[in-house]
């Protein structure tokens, strides 16, 4: 099935750094969504994006959906230690009325920890 | 709290146990979904349910039996498992029809779920 590629997988965080993951696809979405997970609960939608170009942020958090339409970014400035936790990418595919088709897909995380 | 209760929060069966999940929606969405989360995997859409009726059912095995008796509520019933099904359960909910946002998934915090 289709797959959105997540990178890095991991990553650490130093206070006051900033960070940045990107999700990759070989075919053209219409909707990304990026969600925050923390242990024990369930994945929390942070940003939602639906026009290829556009930049949404939320707090320090700031997400774009590239022009391409087949990748998306999230960037977090200056970073806190609540930060941590593990940060997924989600797609839905692009019909041909410029629409959005199926199911979501999920990338597998970059999961976000505090250099020690 | 994201409007999305699950319970129990951890459930420990043997393999010839019969169980169920249970979750709750408080949003008023018309579409549920339940997700299977293993480690290092993307998350796994395991069904869909919109305005009561399963519209999808992604090649689940029998032993896992869903039900959804109004929009509002998701069961998950498990008999016969395996300790490879073994795994954080995940219900989400979304508007599922009307505005482009009708795909954003709000998730509950999950069943831990260990098959001995």
């Amino acid at each position: 099935g289709q797959q959105l590629n997540q990178s890095p997988q991991s990553m650490f965080i130093q206070e006051g750094e900033d960070v940045s993951m990107n999700c990759t696809s070989s075919s053209i979405f219409n909707t990304w969504l990026w969600y925050k997970q923390e242990p024990g609960e369930g994945p929390v939608l942070l940003i939602a994006l639906y026009k290829a170009g556009e930049l949404t942020s939320n707090g320090r958090l700031t997400a774009q959906f590239g022009i391409t339409r087949k990748d998306s970014f999230l960037n977090i400035s200056a970073s806190i230690p609540s930060d941590v936790g593990i940060y997924f990418c989600a797609g839905q595919l692009g019909d041909d009325y410029g629409g959005s088709q199926g199911n979501l897909i999920f990338g597998k995380g970059t999961k976000l920890s505090v250099k020690p | 709290e994201t409007g999305v209760t699950q319970t129990p929060r951890h459930l420990v069966m043997g393999m010839t146990n019969k169980k169920s999940l249970k979750c709750e929606q408080h949003l008023g969405h018309n579409a549920m979904y339940w997700y299977k989360q293993s480690a290092k995997k993307p998350l796994e859409l395991m069904f869909v349910y919109s305005l009561e009726e399963r519209v999808e059912n992604n090649s689940v095995p029998s032993r896992f039996s869903p039900e959804c008796p109004n929009s509002s509520h998701l069961f998950l019933h498990l008999h016969t498992l395996q300790p490879e099904d073994s795994a954080l359960y995940l219900c989400a909910s979304s508007p599922g029809t009307g505005t482009s946002a009708h795909n954003e998934q709000f998730f509950g915090p999950g069943t831990r779920l260990t098959v001995l």
